[in-house]
């Protein structure tokens, strides 16, 4: 495709279930973000990918979150056992290469924990 | 820490008025500075500045950076009803993650 997509476009999900959020990167693009936007807040980084590595998966907020890159495309992020306050907009990101400093962002999946 | 710190954090003007939005960052061994328009979900790009005083123009838009005073400014001229947005400052230092400010809610009514 043309740009990053992400699915679902929107989640719902009762407290204490796991879900999955896919992102697409822009093919041929080896860097991989996942940032996570909660209401009227900024845009706060989780992790990242090079490839199929992760060096800086500083922002996860606990051991619930996980996120995986096969084939130096799709990226998977998990939640476990969800609880309110993981509901935000989950935004995945791709560009070229590490410190090509733009980043393409995709649609986003709205994340709701009931 | 690095931090990124904008303002306003809203702004509410009438179309053709002209716009100054700010930046002020923070950052471990800074590479680039982006801004980025925020309508509904995806940030869509505008500007990387990553050398002092070269004002980056694109239409009615247009942005600078100070690295020495660690800030940027974007001006938009002749605002029109759509440039409301949410306008996100981000840096980029030692790790390649982007550090974001909390944005500037620009409403522009006719």
């Amino acid at each position: 495709g043309a740009g990053v997509s992400q699915s679902p476009s929107n989640k719902v999900t009762e407290k204490g279930k796991d879900v999955e959020l896919r992102c697409d990167p822009i093919s041929g693009h080896t860097a991989l973000y996942w940032y996570r936007q909660s209401l009227g807040q900024g845009l706060e980084f989780l992790i990242y990918f090079q490839g199929n590595s992760a060096p800086d998966k500083s922002g996860l907020p606990s051991d619930r979150f996980s996120a995986e890159r096969t084939g130096g495309s799709v990226s998977t992020l998990t939640i476990q056992r969800t609880q309110q306050e993981d509901s935000a907009v989950y935004l995945c990101a791709s560009s070229l290469d590490m410190g090509s400093g733009r980043k393409f962002f995709g649609p986003g999946t709205r994340l709701t924990v009931l | 820490e690095d931090k990124v710190v904008q303002s306003p954090l809203s702004l509410v003007v009438h179309e053709g008025d002209t716009v100054t939005l700010n930046c002020s960052y923070e950052v471990t061994n800074f590479r680039s500075l982006l801004w980025y328009k925020q309508e509904k979900k995806a940030p869509t790009f505008l500007f990387m500045l990553t050398s002092s005083g070269i004002e980056k123009k694109s239409g009615r838009l247009s942005s600078i950076l100070d690295k020495k005073e660690l800030f940027s400014i974007l001006n938009i001229t002749a605002t029109q009803t759509g440039d409301s947005a949410v306008y996100l400052c981000a840096v980029a230092g030692d790790t390649d993650k982007l550090i974001f400010g909390t944005g500037t809610r620009l409403q522009v009514f006719p």
